[in-house]
């Protein structure tokens, strides 16, 4: 069982906007400004798109945005298109013994 | 452009020690920032292994603490990684990666393309 929750899936339609949670607890996500998406499409490695909570990295479309409430942290990419159809998966620094935790991934699927 | 790279056995057999290699090009281990070992099941999640700076900190994934050790050779500029006693479980394909900047641990930018190690008899 992963330390963060993630849906398992989520689906939207190209244009339109979806929202990706990830749930944790005020010692990593609520606690800690620290939280990262991946993409990850198959067979590659995994792609950072927001960092520290919704900052994006150089070259990240604008379409992806991160936020942050109390214990649950969000992406939201907007305008899907075709390309965005990937897993995605959130992570945040934790204050358990542990450095780093992931969520167990979200299924994004463009109809 | 910084690059890393894993190597290492494609196949491992149980009790072993699997023994990977992550080579970096294009900026210095000895840097200032944490590099993470981080491995995938097939069709599985992500699982951060352990987290380094030279000379500074390391930081281990506590269910595989027992099993794991990180080391350096800054002369090679690698950074490599040993799990012992493996089964089954530690099937994974395992990335290095590194950091967007030194002041974070864990948003990791720069990723190896994966190296597949397979526990099997």
């Amino acid at each position: 069982q992963s330390a963060l929750t993630q849906p398992a899936s989520v689906s939207g339609s190209p244009g339109q906007s979806i929202t990706i949670s990830c749930t944790g607890t005020t010692s990593d996500v609520g606690g800690y400004n620290y939280v990262s998406w991946y993409q990850q499409h198959p067979g590659k490695a995994p792609k950072l798109m927001i960092y520290e909570v919704s900052n994006r990295p150089s070259g990240i479309s604008n379409r992806f945005s991160g936020s942050k409430s109390g214990n649950t942290a969000s992406l939201t990419i907007s305008g899907l298109q075709a390309e965005d159809e990937a897993d995605y998966y959130c992570s945040s620094y934790t204050s358990s013994s542990t450095l780093v935790v992931f969520g167990g991934g979200t299924k994004l699927t463009v109809l | 452009q910084e690059q890393l790279q894993e190597s290492g056995p494609g196949l491992v057999k149980p009790s072993e020690t699997l023994s990977l290699t992550c080579a970096v090009s294009g900026s210095s281990i000895s840097s200032a920032y944490y590099w993470a070992w981080i491995r995938q099941p097939p069709g599985k999640g992500l699982e951060w292994i352990a987290s380094f700076r030279h000379s500074v900190s390391t930081y281990y994934n506590p269910s595989l603490k027992s099993r794991v050790t990180v080391s350096v050779d800054t002369s090679e500029n690698h950074f490599s990684l040993k799990l012992s006693s493996v089964t089954a479980a530690d099937t994974a394909l395992y990335y290095c990666a590194r950091p967007i900047v030194p002041s974070t641990r864990v948003a990791f930018h720069i990723w190896g393309q994966g190296t597949m190690v397979t526990v099997s008899s």
